[in-house]
């Protein structure tokens, strides 16, 4: 089975700007959740989404955004970039049952100018 | 609230020695599960093991064991006899057994692992 996906792998954007990161789940996972983690921050919870709606959401602000598509991928979205948005994004995918183990994609590396 | 403790920012060890990362947890909830994952320099982070709250047998994998305490709220993790590969970041994590709590997992700070050859 092929890993979790995520595109692109790094990215450069300046303040202000907005970028849309990709995700591709494990086939046959329905559930996708979206991380960021920083060197101050460390790794922090997102969202999660399930079917296309969003289950959970971590504490950040409305800036960031989500969707899933019917296929299970899903893209997250952040706006106005600030300098603080620098980070390694990680998706994670998993089966629809609680408990279930997070299998996470390589990344996406944003760094905002 | 859940949190996670890894008091160990970073520790060096020289090849073939025992080493023990340590990770603490606080959480209300009755049903929880733990769980580390290691990060490579690649920044992939890869999923080692889980465990349910109600499991407190101590599991081993190869070089890899740990150690499950609900009564001190520990779940550590040793690598025996360590090799170059495993230098790399290790992180312990909880989520919750809820449905709106299960798919977010709660970071520790992660310990650096340094395997010296």
């Amino acid at each position: 089975k092929a890993g979790v996906t995520q595109t692109p792998r790094y990215l450069i954007k300046t303040r202000g700007q907005q970028v849309t990161l990709s995700c591709s789940p494990i086939s046959g996972h329905r559930s996708v959740s979206w991380y960021q983690q920083t060197p101050g921050q460390g790794l922090q919870f997102l969202f999660e989404y399930f079917s296309e709606t969003q289950r959970n959401k971590g504490n950040f602000p409305g800036r960031f955004s989500g969707r899933q598509f019917s296929n299970s991928r899903s893209e997250m979205n952040v706006s106005t970039l600030e300098l603080g948005d620098s980070a390694l994004y990680l998706c994670a995918s998993s089966p629809p049952t609680t408990g279930s183990i997070l299998f996470f994609g390589p990344g996406t590396r944003l760094t905002v100018l | 609230a859940q949190k996670v403790t890894q008091a160990q920012t970073e520790i060096s060890v020289v090849e073939k020695e025992d080493v023990t990362l340590d990770c603490v947890y606080e959480t209300r909830d009755t049903t929880y599960y733990l769980f580390w994952y290691k990060q490579p320099p690649s920044g992939e982070l890869v999923f080692l093991i889980r465990r349910n709250s109600f499991d407190e047998q101590n599991e081993i994998s190869g070089r890899y064991s740990w150690n499950f305490q609900k009564s001190t709220s520990s779940f550590n993790f040793t690598i025996t006899a360590s090799q170059v590969v495993d230098s790399a970041v290790y992180f312990c994590a909880l989520s919750g057994a809820r449905m709106d709590s299960s798919y977010k997992l709660i970071f520790g700070s992660g310990t650096r692992l340094l395997v010296r050859p």
